[in-house]
């Protein structure tokens, strides 16, 4: 097993470009979800999804938009980048969204917007 | 990518000593508690769980003690290895145990020398 993937692992943007982060996983995990990692922060939850069809906004979903059209699949889409969403962007997935302990995360986006 | 901790206070350990690295968590009301394990440039990792009927649990080479009264949550790590360098923080959620309500902490550089 791949586990979870992320691509890419660095991006550059400019203010107002639009960009797709990917992250897929081969464990036909049901829950997925997406994290952002700021200095001084802890892990906060942008969007997660409870399985194919189904996701829901987390702590801080404004200016990203995700779909999950198959169970491996959860791209989060960034549609206008500002510089406040500067930060490293972890995906993570688990069987069932009960199972925190089996939760696993994938190596991270870095992204920078100027 | 890589981990964020460019504002993380740091705990120096000689190798083969023990390490202790301390959390405090902020609802009362949580009762299922994580120690995340996060190295340079990966996703975090799961390290152990504790949930609230418990003061103390025991994995392998850590030992997670929590104290409800002081809302503390302390990971000890027996011998440290250099291996063990690496971020470490603590997450907290509700009885549900449901990932998209954790709230994860800001971490702790936990720096082995030889």
């Amino acid at each position: 097993n791949a586990g979870v993937t992320q691509t890419p692992k660095f991006q550059v943007l400019k203010t107002g470009q639009s960009m797709t982060l990917q992250c897929a996983q081969d464990m036909n995990h049901e829950y997925m979800s997406w994290y952002r990692q700021d200095p001084g922060m802890g892990l906060r939850l942008i969007h997660y999804s409870v399985g194919a069809g189904i996701t829901d906004q987390g702590e801080v979903p404004n200016g990203y938009n995700v779909s999950r059209s198959t169970t491996e699949d959860f791209p989060l889409r960034l549609l206008s980048a500002a510089p406040s969403q500067t930060s490293v962007y972890f995906c993570a997935s688990s069987y069932m969204e009960g199972l925190i302990n089996e939760q696993y995360f994938g190596p991270g986006t870095r992204l920078t917007v100027t | 990518g890589e981990s964020v901790g460019l504002h993380l206070p740091t705990l120096s350990v000689q190798e083969g000593d023990n390490s202790i690295i301390n959390c405090a968590y902020s609802n009362s009301a949580s009762d299922y508690f994580i120690w995340y394990k996060q190295e340079s440039g990966k996703g975090p990792q799961f390290i152990i769980d504790i949930r609230s009927n418990m003061d103390k649990r025991q994995g392998q080479r850590v030992t997670v003690l929590l104290n409800k009264t002081v809302k503390h949550l302390s990971l000890q790590i027996a011998a440290t290895q250099p291996g063990d360098s690496a971020v470490y923080f603590c997450a907290e959620t509700l009885g549900d145990g449901t990932a998209s309500k954790l709230t994860f902490g800001t971490g702790t550089r936990l720096q082995v020398t030889l």
